[in-house]
């Protein structure tokens, strides 16, 4: 089982319309989980990071932290196509540098 | 704005040919990484230092080296490039927390 589990996708959606993405994981020890937005051929970029349970809201986008299910979530209010790009959930520990990702979940938001 | 750079953005090198791609940043963070990530695939950790201690991942090829001359600088060196090291390499920091910033990336075609 890997340590990090996230559905590819892709996901295409309608501008305007809420995208959610998630992430599960299997290792308890994980307490801070990042989203990561990758555009193509460029870098990823650092969206939302958190550290605690609950709901942390950016703007359009909300990341989601339920620790006792391991399962971690992004959503993306009213979309537009330049939020098409490839997200990735990433996840580590205190003492550990080393990030966990996901797959990857690439995005099209269709005008 | 403080940021994570690398240069070049796209290097050509030539099978067997050393090359050497370069990271530099501007948020004073004591931890930098490098990463290999390949088409459709997450990022994948060489190496990383945590101020001058170097740290290697135990998969990393003999083939990529490292340097970090001061902490602002760090340097990726392969020695003898395969057409299978054809990829985008990746340079992140983190500081006292543990989210990394990724810089752009550089795009390397080993012909």
């Amino acid at each position: 089982q890997k340590e990090v589990e996230q559905d590819p996708g892709p996901l295409s959606v309608p501008e305007g319309a809420i995208v959610s993405l998630n992430c599960t994981y299997s290792n308890s020890a994980f307490q801070y989980f990042m989203w990561y937005r990758q555009y193509s051929r460029k870098g990823p970029e650092l969206l939302m990071y958190t550290y605690s349970s609950g709901n942390k809201e950016d703007g359009r986008f909300t990341a989601q932290v339920d620790k006792s299910s391991k399962y971690i979530s992004l959503f993306i209010r009213d979309s537009q196509p330049s939020d098409s790009a490839t997200y990735l959930c990433a996840m580590n520990y205190y003492g550990n540098n080393r990030l966990a990702f996901g797959k990857g979940n690439q995005v099209v938001v269709i005008p | 704005d403080a940021m994570v750079i690398q240069n070049p953005r796209y290097q050509v090198t030539q099978f067997g040919k050393p090359v050497t791609l370069s990271c530099s940043q501007t948020l004073n963070h004591n931890v930098m990484y490098w990463y290999q990530q390949k088409s459709s695939q997450a990022p994948k950790l060489l190496f990383h230092y945590y101020d001058k201690d170097f740290n290697n991942e135990a998969d990393t090829p003999d083939n990529f080296q490292s340097r970090r001359p001061n902490t602002s600088f760090c340097f990726l060196d392969i020695r003898s490039p395969g057409l299978g090291d054809a990829a985008m390499y990746l340079c992140a920091t983190s500081g006292q927390t543990y989210e990394q910033y990724f810089g752009p990336g550089t795009r390397l075609t080993v012909t």
